[in-house]
């Protein structure tokens, strides 16, 4: 079964609103987790490494300020996505370090977001 | 930095035919690799990984794949696919000995037909 949950899967909202999105490693604890963006038929961009109990790290390129992480507790990260625009919308991606083999990240499901 | 390239971005197939996905990396320190797997609309599964040790990989649904350092390859090999294998298949690097990010590839697109 699912190491990492996601959620939602699927997210349709305004152009002007936030959304957030949740990832929780279950049954286990993560002290790191990662946020990636997958545009279609694309790679995936890592956006931000997040770590628990500290700031997150973001990549060169992503705002900070529109893209705000949560790791407030080991098994819970989220992303919230500020004043979306349509730009924005795009399949984000979760994965967390699984403790045991700190090489391995498991991945959730992803979020569609859908800005109109 | 790292860098990986796939320069496949889609291989057709025949069902029970063999299929080779094929991955080059760049590092200039020692990295560990990993193929990931990811069926429409959903997240990456992790199909094998290479750390250390036999450069052999065997993985989950019969794959496997041969780490070569001297070519700095490490090429996805299944002998017989199925339907069910039709997904993107993503190539990634991370620098060994570290709990560090992933660089992915731009991903091959296995596409099998009957």
């Amino acid at each position: 079964g699912a190491v990492v949950s996601q959620h939602p899967s699927r997210v349709i909202c305004k152009s002007g609103t936030s959304v957030k999105i949740e990832c929780r490693s279950l049954d286990f604890q993560a002290t790191t987790m990662f946020w990636y963006r997958q545009f279609p038929k694309k790679s995936l961009m890592l956006m931000a490494t997040s770590n628990e109990g500290s700031k997150a790290t973001y990549e060169q390129g992503v705002e900070k300020d529109k893209f705000l992480i949560n790791h407030a507790s080991l098994t819970l990260s989220t992303l919230t996505v500020t004043s979306a625009h349509p730009e924005d919308s795009s399949f984000y991606i979760c994965s967390a370090l699984f403790p045991l083999a700190k090489n391995i990240q498991y991945f959730g499901a992803g979020t569609r977001l859908s800005v109109l | 930095a790292q860098s990986v390239t796939q320069l496949d971005s889609q291989v057709p197939v025949f069902e029970e035919a063999p299929v080779e996905l094929r991955c080059n990396y760049s590092s200039s320190v020692s990295v560990y690799l990993f193929w990931y797997v990811q069926y429409p609309n959903q997240g990456l599964q992790l199909l094998l990984k290479y750390l250390s040790g036999s450069t052999l990989v065997k993985g989950i649904n019969g794959f496997e794949a041969e780490f070569n350092k001297s070519q700095t390859s490490f090429h996805l090999r299944k002998p017989s696919v199925h339907i069910s294998d039709t997904a993107e298949y993503f190539c990634a690097v991370s620098v060994s000995g570290t709990a560090s990010k992933l660089t992915f590839g731009t991903g091959t697109r296995l596409q099998v037909t009957l």
